[in-house]
């Protein structure tokens, strides 16, 4: 597509629920970022893939959080028993790789609300 | 682990006027990302800056990437409404390591323009 496409863009569940996010990269982008947004803060990263391999999984909060993306293109990040304390805007970006130095294009990400 | 400042956290101006904003981070970068981020979106690249020193402009917006590679300015010339928003910077460091693709951000300027 002509840019970075994110699935649901609200989701408002229950604690203790599990919530899978999806992100469509930009065609032929074989990066993908997941980066996480609390209100009125900046961004912090989560994890990211270069085709299907995930080098650096180190910002994920807790071993609730797993990410997966298959055939180098859709990624979805999950989050097990859901907390008050994930509720924020989950930010997906894409580059054509990780190692050309070109910028992260961002999708609008999704507004998860845990009640 | 790296930490960017962003200062200021807010701006209140009159339209027409400059605005300038500032980064400075305790790690050395090699790229330096500015974006914008309207409310309800997803941050929008504006420039991005690849060598110690470069001076890059983009209409009204002028960036520089410090010589000590740690730090960065965005400038906006004659400020006009459609500028209000919230504006990040964002270091990448250098190749090597599993934590090249991601983007450090800093916290974010809010930016008020009254006409």
């Amino acid at each position: 597509g002509a840019g970075v496409s994110q699935s649901p863009s609200n989701k408002v569940t229950e604690k203790g629920k599990d919530v899978e996010l999806r992100c469509d990269p930009i065609s032929g982008h074989t990066a993908l970022y997941w980066y996480r947004q609390s209100l009125g803060q900046g961004l912090e990263f989560l994890i990211y893939f270069q085709g299907n391999s995930a080098p650096d999984k180190s910002g994920l909060p807790s071993d609730r959080f797993s990410a997966e993306r298959t055939g180098g293109s859709v990624s979805t990040l999950t989050i097990q028993r859901t907390q008050q304390e994930d509720s924020a805007v989950y930010l997906c970006a894409s580059s054509q790789t990780v190692w050309s130095n070109q910028p992260q294009h961002f999708g609008d990400g999704t507004r998860l609300s845990i009640l | 682990g790296q930490q960017l400042n962003q200062s200021p956290q807010s701006m209140f101006i009159q339209e027409g006027e400059d605005v300038s904003m500032n980064c400075t981070s305790s790690s050395i970068f090699n790229t330096w990302l500015w974006y914008k981020q309207d409310p309800g979106e997803g941050p929008v690249l504006l420039i991005a800056l690849y060598k110690a020193g470069e001076l890059t402009s983009n209409g009204r917006l002028t960036a520089q990437f410090g010589i000590t590679r740690k730090d960065s300015f965005l400038n906006i010339s004659a400020s006009i409404p459609s500028d209000v928003g919230i504006y990040f910077c964002a270091g990448q460091l250098p190749p090597g390591g599993t934590s090249y693709g991601k983007l450090t951000f800093g916290q974010g300027t809010i930016l008020t323009v009254h006409p």
